[in-house]
């Protein structure tokens, strides 16, 4: 019954290869959310979407390309991968409850990615 | 556009004693205010949160965070330190009409036996 799930934990790969990761949610949000943690644990968003629309997009290298099959889910996937993405990746999902002004954000456990 | 401070990268207190996490934000409309905990090897998990009303917000774990506009301050104190408290905080920032979440460099505390 896990809230916001990601796959997989931990991911160790060869720089300039090409991979993905996939974050799921069962909280019935609409808005969803890719973090990157990096090694002196700063926390910056990459990508969010809305209703399967892409609604952030901050200055990402475009190797990285975020996939919402459906409000549920979104996938990271990066191409020819570099020394410097190696971090923890993290999934966030919320909503926008009625007479709520604001939502939390729930994070996933994260997916650390080492590249070598 | 807003952003946080956490003033304090490392904060180390003795079991029992007082937690108190400095945060400072920079907004130019109304902020709405967080902060999150972040145990080791897992993902982020909110303690509370500042919207409107009330300025003085309880959280989770016997935290509270009080909102105060003229010092554009948002610290988190604990009474009493317990040795789960051991983990990474983040202040965050955002506004009403803004998706993005801004955090704070984060503050590691360690609690002393």
């Amino acid at each position: 019954d896990t809230a916001v799930s990601q796959t997989p934990k931990y991911l160790v790969t060869q720089m300039g290869n090409d991979k993905s990761i996939k974050c799921e949610q069962n909280l019935g949000h609409d808005t969803m959310y890719w973090y990157k943690q990096d090694s002196k644990k700063f926390l910056k968003i990459m990508f969010s979407y809305n209703n399967k629309e892409l609604i952030i997009n901050e200055t990402v290298p475009n190797r990285f390309s975020p996939k919402s099959p459906d409000k549920a889910h979104l996938n990271l996937h990066i191409n020819s991968l570099e020394l410097g993405d190696s971090a923890v990746y993290f999934c966030a999902s919320s909503t926008r409850l009625a007479g709520e002004l604001t939502d939390t954000q729930y994070f996933g456990p994260g997916t650390r990615l080492t590249v070598l | 556009a807003q952003s946080v401070t956490q003033l304090g990268s490392h904060v180390s207190v003795s079991e029992g004693a007082l937690v108190l996490l400095r945060c400072n934000y920079s907004s130019s409309v109304p902020p709405y205010l967080f902060w999150y905990v972040q145990y080791p090897n897992q993902g982020l998990q909110l303690l509370l949160k500042y919207t409107t009303g009330a300025t003085l917000v309880k959280g989770i774990n016997g935290f509270e965070a009080e909102f105060k506009k003229s010092e554009t301050s948002f610290h988190l104190t604990k009474p009493s330190a317990h040795m789960s408290d051991a983990a990474e905080y983040f202040c965050a920032v955002r506004t009403s009409n803004d998706y993005k979440l801004s955090f704070g460099a984060g503050t590691t505390v360690t609690v002393r036996a």
